[in-house]
């Protein structure tokens, strides 16, 4: 499975654009990249995922160059209740028995 | 989107005992559940992974005796931690895959404390 790498925090304010970049230099061909939210005490939860060229959905969009080798979460205008952490994986959804392995992620904390 | 729950949230017991943690996936069929163990301000770590009506295959370092994981059918796959110690307390989080589907859907998680 490829390796992620994430910056480990991020701040910024309310009502400013977040972007989280994320490095898979090694990513496979099969492989989608997803990422996940977390808060404290609970569960990952889904936030967008992507094979190329640009997502979005009604949270965030998800910026991915021709080459995949890196990708960029963007949250528009955060809230305080972005703050959380925010992991980046990559696995192929061929493989439904495949789990997804994750990296440190990134902490970002949103003030007002 | 499909939901997956877990039974405990939380659950204290005593060093020694056991304690069992069941992953239900609510709305959909999943042949293999992952379960992930996260330590505070760690990221989840996986500990096996739960093939219904086989046997489960740990990760490097899990003890297969100390963390029974059975997966008796398509939506249900339980955790016992045996003889659980104090260093035995952490975030157990289980997952699954939807097989029609791309998205790992995530259970909430159990908070185990063994004292």
């Amino acid at each position: 499975l490829a390796k992620t790498t994430q910056p480990i925090s991020m701040d910024s304010y309310e009502g400013q654009e977040v972007n989280i970049t994320c490095s898979h230099n090694n990513i496979a061909t099969n492989d989608y990249i997803t990422w996940y939210q977390q808060f404290p005490s609970q569960g990952p939860r889904f936030i967008i995922q992507g094979y190329k060229t640009k997502v979005t959905n009604e949270v965030a969009s998800l910026f991915i160059p021709a080459d995949r080798k890196s990708s960029t979460l963007s949250l528009p205008r955060v809230s305080l209740s972005d703050t959380a952490v925010y992991y980046c994986l990559v696995g192929s959804t061929n493989q439904a028995g495949t789990a997804l392995i994750f990296g440190k992620g990134t902490t970002l904390s949103v003030s007002s | 989107g499909a939901v997956v729950s877990q039974h405990p949230s939380w659950v204290i017991c005593k060093s020694g005992t056991s304690v069992k943690i069941e992953c239900r996936s609510l709305d959909f069929q999943a042949t293999t559940m992952f379960w992930y163990r996260q330590f505070p301000k760690q990221s989840l770590m996986l500990m096996a992974t739960s093939n219904e009506g086989s046997k489960a295959t740990y990760e490097q370092g899990v003890e297969k005796d100390k963390f029974l994981i059975n997966h008796a059918s398509l939506t249900l796959s339980t955790l016992t931690v045996t003889s659980a110690h104090p260093e035995d307390s952490s975030f157990y989080i289980c997952s699954a895959r939807d097989l029609g589907g791309n998205e790992q859907y995530f259970g909430p998680g159990t908070r185990l404390t063994v004292t």
